[in-house]
Formats: C-alpha cells, sequence, structure tokens
C-alpha cells in the first residue's frame, strides 16, 4: 500500500518569511497529491492540490511543486501570516482509492 | 460548493452506551464516503470507506461489529460506536467525495468529539 513520509514534523517560522513542508510518497502509480490545513479542533480543509500531469501549481501565497521521477512533492507558503499557523497534513492518492495522509507539520508563525 | 456537515459535535456518553455520528453531503451526492479517527496530535487515521447501498469496507485492526457504519442515500452516511469505552474517546471526522470531474477530492465534515467517561 502507499506510503507518506512528511517533514519537518514542527516548522517556526518569523512573519513575512517563506515555509515549506516536504512529502515523499511510496506508490509510483499515486496521481493526486492535496494538501490539507488543520486547525485546532477543526476540521481538515483543502488549500491545494496538484495532480501528476502538471509540475507546479499556484494559488497566491501558496505554491505546491511535484516531482515524480523522486516522487516527493512539497508545499511552499510565502509571505507567512500568523493565521498561517496550523498544522498541515500532505495526502496522496491513484484514481479512486482511498488518501493515505502524512503525519502532518504543525507549522508556527511568529509574529 | 462542497459542503459537509456532521452531528452531533460533541457527545459525552458513559461507558458502554452506543454513540450515532452522521455525516451529511448538503449540497451534493457523495459517491463515497470516509470515516476517520483522530486522537491529539495525530494523524487522520481512515477507519473505513462507505458506498451508498453497499457494505463498508473496514481498514486492518478497525472492528467493524463494533464501529457501525449505513449509508442509506449519496446524501448520507452514519457511524455507530457500539459499547462504546474509554479508549474510543477520540475525534471523529467523516469525509465526502463527490462523483464528476476531479471526484478524488475529499471534502471534510467538522468533526465530533467523543468522550466516553
Amino acid at each position: 500500500g502507499e506510503n507518506v513520509e512528511q517533514h519537518p514534523s514542527t516548522l517556526s517560522v518569523q512573519e513575512g518569511d517563506s515555509a515549506v513542508i516536504k512529502c515523499t510518497y511510496s506508490d509510483s502509480a499515486s496521481n493526486y497529491f492535496p494538501w490539507y490545513k488543520q486547525e485546532l479542533g477543526k476540521r481538515p480543509q483543502l488549500i491545494i492540490d496538484i495532480r501528476s500531469n502538471v509540475g507546479e501549481k499556484k494559488d497566491q501565497r501558496i505554491a505546491v511543486t511535484l516531482n515524480k521521477t523522486a516522487k516527493h512533492f512539497s508545499l511552499h507558503i510565502t509571505e507567512t501570516q500568523p493565521e498561517d499557523s496550523a498544522v498541515y497534513f500532505c495526502a496522496a492518492t491513484f484514481g479512486n482509492e482511498k488518501l493515505t495522509f502524512g503525519t502532518g507539520t504543525r507549522l508556527t508563525i511568529i509574529p | 460548493g462542497a459542503v459537509v456537515s456532521q452531528h452531533p459535535s460533541r457527545v459525552i456518553c458513559k461507558s458502554g452506551t452506543s454513540v450515532k455520528i452522521e455525516c451529511r453531503s448538503l449540497d451534493f451526492q457523495a459517491t463515497t464516503m470516509f470515516w476517520y479517527r483522530q486522537f491529539p496530535k495525530q494523524s487522520l487515521m481512515l477507519m473505513a470507506t462507505s458506498n451508498e447501498g453497499s457494505k463498508a469496507t473496514y481498514e486492518q485492526g478497525v472492528e467493524k461489529d463494533k464501529f457501525l457504519i449505513n449509508h442509506a442515500s449519496l446524501t448520507l452516511s452514519t457511524l455507530t460506536v457500539t459499547s462504546a469505552h474509554p479508549e474510543d474517546s477520540s475525534f471523529y471526522i467523516c469525509s465526502a467525495r463527490r462523483a464528476g470531474l476531479y471526484q478524488e477530492t475529499q471534502y471534510f465534515g467538522p468533526g465530533t468529539r467523543l468522550l466516553v467517561l
């Protein structure tokens, strides 16, 4: 089955700086890679996703890059703000299969 | 949009009782619904996959007789925790996947926090 590793587990960034979270996956057939943001006690919210037919996708301050050969993908947040503080989860799946989640990264933005 | 609701948001029960949690897709038909459990400071762990009109598929280690799932319609799935015990206390989250383009995307409910005394 799919295995997704996520690093780092915790990340502290000065407000205004960039944050990068990295994930690797094991199943080369995986073709869909979403990123979720979860605030304490709340539901995971989809913030960006990428499919294997593209290498990069950007939405304002958030971008995701995918390297299919190396089987890794990364989340980039630029110009970080205090409201970016949360736990971020990457995930991977193939077709209609179930999502496999990473272990999460607790991001803290230091004002 | 793609809104998923869950009810109740929080429940406290005595050990040995059963608790039912509802998951509804409000503005779309969900071909598949998923049930997750999340312990504090941990990732989401998939418990089961639920398809309308068919039996749920449970993940390894999840007791199907303890966690009963019913998916009666394309907009409603229920999870019943039977004979709940303190170790069942957790955050239970459902998600729903819609039919059509980009059907891999899962939309999550707000979660149900269960505390078993």
